[in-house]
């Protein structure tokens, strides 16, 4: 089965780094598929932030495009997140996810919190 | 980018009743949309894509129905355990998705 576990510092301080990681088990993220990350804020907006394929390329919102890059290590089946310059409107619950053909996301993560404060 | 309008944000119902929630996109998404359900401490579920398509493990007494700009989640005879957070997603635009505000189901 695919799983999807997040991990990273649940607190991180105004314009400092947000760096998460997403672990996936049961499928490789080389195979197919894209990999997104999506955060749910405080109030229960959902927000796409972008995604990395399985060939490596990667797509961003454009809202969050200068601030944040997804990469990834194929041989831990890992990707990651890094927001740069965080704000405390970037304290959300921060999820990755899977998506395909339909490009609807069909494996995620049970989400980790990150609150920013100083 | 298309925006979502999901109605009810909150809606309290009772087990055995039929639910209906609401999604609006702004401007015409064909069948690109997804249902989700969120539960606190659990991963998030697809529920439904393209608009009425059950996804593999989806009980029956769900459904949904639309196409273009107006859509709908229906839960029929509702069980203990379908009261959550769901949320509307489109994936018309190809490298952007967006989400409803989500609508929240209570125990009446």
């Amino acid at each position: 089965e695919v799983q999807l576990q997040e991990s990273g510092p649940g607190l991180v301080k105004p314009s400092q780094s947000l760096s998460l990681t997403c672990s996936v088990t049961g499928y490789s993220i080389t195979s197919s598929y894209r990999w997104n990350w999506i955060r749910k804020f405080p109030g229960n907006k959902l927000e796409w932030m972008g995604y990395i394929n399985s060939a490596g390329s990667t797509n961003y919102n454009p809202s969050l495009k200068s601030r944040i890059s997804i990469t990834r290590d194929t041989s831990k089946n890992q990707f990651f997140l890094q927001v740069n310059s965080v704000t405390t409107e970037d304290t959300a619950t921060y999820y990755c996810a899977r998506s395909g053909s339909p490009r609807a996301f069909d494996y995620w993560g049970q989400g980790v919190m990150v609150t920013v404060s100083s | 980018d298309v925006q979502m309008t999901q109605s009810p944000s909150y809606l309290a119902a009772s087990p055995g009743e039929s639910v209906f929630i609401s999604c609006k996109a702004s401007k015409s998404i064909s069948n690109y949309l997804a249902w989700y359900q969120q539960k606190p401490g659990e991963a998030n579920k697809l529920l439904i894509y393209s608009g009425s398509t059950l996804q593999s493990g989806t009980p029956s007494r769900f459904s949904g129905s639309g196409s273009g700009t107006d859509f709908t989640l229906t839960i029929r005879n509702l069980e203990p355990e379908d009261f959550a957070v769901y949320y509307c997603q489109q994936y018309y635009e190809k490298h952007m998705y967006t989400f409803g505000a989500g609508t929240k189901l209570e125990l009446k």
